[in-house]
């Protein structure tokens, strides 16, 4: 059964980077089959698409929060990574690691995600 | 504001049916993109409910169902059961905006 796991701070201070680890398990993120993304949700709020990566490192992030995203690949632990600069309040959210089901990237659902995690932003 | 919209709650009793709708516009579920559903429970991850507009992945009961018309869609749930109270989003892509986009989120209360 494929499992995705997000780690990383839980408390980030306004004006630093954001970065977050998910790490993948009972599968191989280096499939063809598939493309993998990080979505978040404000608390009480609804989800946002931050971006997604396919093995070979290509990347969709959205325009929105473009100039403040990289997302990379290390295949060789089976993760993907987040980072996310310059943060303020507004970035405080939980944050889900996903897997596309298939490699239309934008185009497909996301059929397993990650438990979250909490990251707040505050100083 | 959502780029895809959902009204914020609906409700039924046990064993209704009761429909959430999705509307977007032409650049999105206008423009043929696909929508997916999920349903988050409280404090839990969203779950995949139905993909490709009306397909359930393996182990979703056939309680819940997805269609999509022109620039809306639709997911129906019957039978509703207490463990159906959960926020439902849609999902799609806006080729206008080249972004993934979500519905604000649906709750669904069992009266």
């Amino acid at each position: 059964q494929l499992q995705l796991q997000e780690s990383g701070p839980g408390l980030v201070k306004p004006s630093e980077t954001l970065s977050l680890t998910c790490t993948v398990s009972g599968g191989s993120i280096s499939s063809s089959s598939y493309y993998w993304g990080w979505i978040r949700q404000p608390p009480g709020k609804g989800l946002e698409w931050i971006g997604s990566i396919y093995y070979s490192g290509s990347t969709y992030y959205n325009p929105s929060l473009k100039s403040r995203v990289t997302i990379s690949v290390d295949t060789s632990k089976n993760q993907f990574s987040l980072k996310l600069s310059s943060v303020t309040a507004a970035d405080t959210a939980v944050y889900y690691c996903a897997r596309h089901r298939g490699i239309a990237a934008r185009l497909e659902p996301l059929d397993y995600w990650g438990q979250g995690t909490l990251v707040t932003v505050s100083s | 504001q959502s780029v895809l919209t959902q009204p914020p709650s609906v409700s039924g009793a046990p064993g209704q049916r009761v429909t959430i709708s999705c509307t977007g516009s032409s650049s999105n579920i206008g423009a043929g993109y696909d929508v997916h559903w999920y349903q988050q429970l409280p404090g839990t991850a969203p779950k995949l409910l139905i993909y490709g507009n009306s397909n359930r992945p393996s182990g979703v009961p056939d309680r819940f169902s997805g269609s999509k018309s022109g620039t809306s869609a639709s997911l129906a749930i019957s039978g509703l059961q207490a463990e159906d109270e959960a926020d439902y989003y849609c999902q799609s892509y806006d080729s206008s905006l080249s972004v993934v986009v979500f519905g604000g989120g649906t709750k669904l209360t069992v009266l």
